[in-house]
């Protein structure tokens, strides 16, 4: 079975500029989940995706960051306009459902850095 | 208060001693727990999910659950060097993951 997908691996961008990171889940997920980690702390969702619907966004910071998953399959992450606080990695993680009680794997995630 | 707290580390045992992390939760109400190894610039693995009171062995693994003391626990017995990595500890409280910040464990050869 193939993994969660991510791409770029690796960002550098100046504040200001925008960024956008890719994701596509394992076969037959549906619920879809974006987190940050910051250097030095856990894993922080920022939006989780049921299908193509969003089901928890309230920790995304929505002035900058937006999210989409469209047609239920591969989705895309942006920050515009980027501040130096959003360097971190950013993680894409897939399940089955929503009924999270088996864990979820995380993909190789996207490291960005703002300079 | 956060929902997930771990001490920070770093943890150093002798290779081959037993390893003890803990965390613990805020909310009576979380239904399974989970233990996330990540080594240093990769994603996260889980490695360990209980969802009752008492152990769970897996291996060298054993994950220790007390919804009473609202406590979770990871053991690794004989240690190796390569179990040097930051464990995260995870909670599921109505179906939202909460992380704690991770203990970085080292294993001295």
């Amino acid at each position: 079975e193939a993994g969660v997908a991510q791409s770029p691996r690796y960002k550098i961008i100046e504040k200001r500029q925008s960024v956008a990171f890719w994701c596509n889940p394992i076969s037959g997920h549906a619920t879809l989940y974006w987190y940050q980690q910051i250097l030095g702390q856990g894993p922080k969702l920022l939006i989780q995706f049921q299908n193509n619907g969003v089901v928890d966004d309230s920790q995304l910071p929505k002035d900058r960051f937006s999210a989409e998953r469209l047609k239920g399959v591969d989705s895309t992450l942006k920050i515009q306009p980027a501040k130096l606080e959003d360097s971190a990695v950013y993680l894409c993680a897939s399940s089955f459902d929503r009924t999270i009680n088996y864990g979820y794997t995380f993909g190789s995630g996207t490291r960005l850095t703002v300079v | 208060q956060k929902e997930v707290e771990q001490n920070s580390g770093p943890l150093s045992v002798p290779e081959g001693a037993i390893a003890s992390l803990n965390c613990t939760y805020s909310d009576r109400g979380s239904q399974s727990f989970f233990w996330y190894r990540q080594y240093s610039g990769k994603s996260p693995e889980l490695i360990m999910s209980i969802y009752s009171n008492g152990d769970k062995e897996d291996g060298r693994f054993t994950a220790q659950l007390n919804k009473a003391s609202q406590y979770v626990s990871l053991l690794i017995r004989d240690s190796q060097p390569s179990d040097s990595a930051t464990y995260l500890c995870a909670v599921n409280n109505f179906n939202k993951f909460y992380f704690g910040s991770g203990t970085k464990l080292n294993v001295k050869p």
